[in-house]
């Protein structure tokens, strides 16, 4: 079955520990993109890739880091988490021009 | 730069009447639009794009969309709504000419249908 996977599901940690939260797919798209949903404020993009090693910044990256090592795997690192990082993480993957395919979400909360 | 609008919060409407979603958007270039459905505790689904071709695009569970580029619109609608319907809609725009690398999303429309 075509899917992008996240984990965790939910997460709750203190300010500054660093996390990782991992997002895999398996449908061999180049482009993976990381998003973060805020009641009010929609969808936001944080980071992207287009291929493997090939990241850029999206809207609201401040505090986040991303690496592409693999076509697969894209994931998202908070090194020093801050209550306003608190927030509903989606990853999502394409092939082309064509449709997002979006993990199930990471909720997270920093205490 | 790319931005999307929707300008409802919240659509209600009762089970069998048609209904509309609205959402107006800017881009420099050519706009790819899509229409996404989030259910609670799920993922964002795809319901319906446009591209090119054809301004009324059909999609997913009976959706529709149509693309008015002089309005700079692309509302979702449904000829008969059902309770089912109900969740969060999510209107987005890539520009086509630039290679698309940002898909910019809307606030996102609540959709309530009352039996």
């Amino acid at each position: 079955e075509a899917q992008v996977t996240q984990n965790p599901r939910y997460l709750i940690t203190v300010t500054g520990k660093k996390l990782t939260v991992t997002c895999s797919q398996n449908m061999n798209h180049e482009y993976m993109s990381w998003y973060r949903q805020d009641p009010g404020l929609g969808l936001r993009q944080i980071y992207y890739s287009m291929n493997v090693e090939v990241t850029d910044k999206g809207d609201v990256p401040e505090g986040y880091k991303v690496s592409r090592k693999e076509k697969r795997n894209f994931p998202l690192i908070l090194e020093s988490p801050s209550p306003n990082q608190t927030s509903l993480y989606f990853c999502a993957s394409r092939a082309g021009y064509e449709k997002l395919f979006f993990g199930s979400g990471t909720q997270l909360s920093v205490l | 730069a790319q931005s999307v609008a929707q300008p409802e919060d919240q659509v209600n409407v009762a089970e069998g009447n048609p209904l509309t979603v609205k959402c107006t958007y800017s881009v420099s270039g050519n706009p790819y639009l899509f229409w996404y459905v989030q259910y609670p505790n799920r993922g964002l689904q795809f319901l319906l794009k446009y591209i090119t071709g054809d301004n009324l695009v059909k999609g997913s569970y009976g959706f529709e969309a149509e693309f008015n580029k002089s309005q700079t619109s692309f509302h979702l609608k449904k000829p008969s709504a059902l309770v089912s319907d109900s969740a969060l809609y999510f209107c987005a725009v890539r520009d086509g000419d630039t290679g698309g690398f940002k898909t910019i999303f809307g606030a996102g429309t609540r959709l309530f249908v009352k039996a």
